[in-house]
């Protein structure tokens, strides 16, 4: 079965800082892996995807995650935040051709950007 | 273009009595999911389709769940018999197909069970 977990439930940081929220997932096989954000009373919003070739991956909003298969991690992470970056963040994870096509979240992780 | 939509944005339902949600995708997209976010389960897969294939089911809690999705377009998901432990909010995606893609997210329906 495929798991996802995000260490910690909220990240705290300055605005102008480099933020980091942490995701590590299990699967069997190569993984997809995914990021998205939810501001309040909002949908999921996409902000990048990892499927194959760079290991760096560039997204929405000047966001960008690193898929490190050693470590089997998949940290978003952004050089300088803004306090509009405020928001709830997953961290997904699909298996290619697995029977459900389904996205498995991790727990969310709250990020506030203080000014 | 326009997103996923999903109707109603909030109901407010008794204990027993029967619940229908609506999705619409965004067009052309074949692949469409159910999701349900609550307070202590965090994003839950309820039910996916694809196509014209028989949809995957595994997630649905019970079989007081059920949805149909309608000549590959418009889903509705039914809850029968609504539980307190139904109250949560009702994702609904969609994709333009299933590998690699990622999925388009619509705003919610947030049930509450009194």
């Amino acid at each position: 079965a495929q798991s996802v977990a995000q260490p910690e439930d909220q990240v705290n940081v300055a605005e102008g800082n480099p933020l980091t929220v942490k995701c590590t997932y299990s699967v069997s096989g190569n993984p997809y892996l995914f990021w998205y954000v939810q501001y309040p009373n909002r949908g999921l919003q996409f902000l990048l995807k990892y499927i194959t070739g760079d290991n760096l991956v560039k997204g929405s909003y000047g966001f960008e995650a690193e898929f490190n298969k050693s470590q089997t991690s998949f940290h978003l992470k952004k050089p300088s935040a803004l306090v509009s970056d405020s928001a709830l963040y997953f961290c997904a994870v699909r298996v290619p051709n697995n029977a459900g096509n389904m996205l498995t979240f991790g727990g969310g992780t709250r990020l506030m950007v203080k000014p | 273009g326009a997103g996923v939509s999903q109707s109603p944005s909030n109901k407010v339902t008794e204990k027993g009595k029967d619940v229908e949600l609506r999705c619409d995708p965004i067009s052309g997209h074949t692949a469409l999911y159910w999701y349900r976010q609550s307070l202590g389960q965090g994003l839950e897969f309820l039910i996916y389709f694809q196509g014209n294939s028989a949809p995957d089911k595994s997630g649905l809690p019970s079989d007081r769940f059920s949805a149909e999705r309608t000549g590959g377009s418009v889903s509705t998901l039914t809850i029968q018999r609504t539980q307190q432990e139904d109250s949560a909010v009702y994702l609904c995606a969609s994709s333009p197909g299933t590998s690699g893609y990622e999925q388009y997210f619509g705003p919610g329906t947030r049930l509450t069970v009194t």
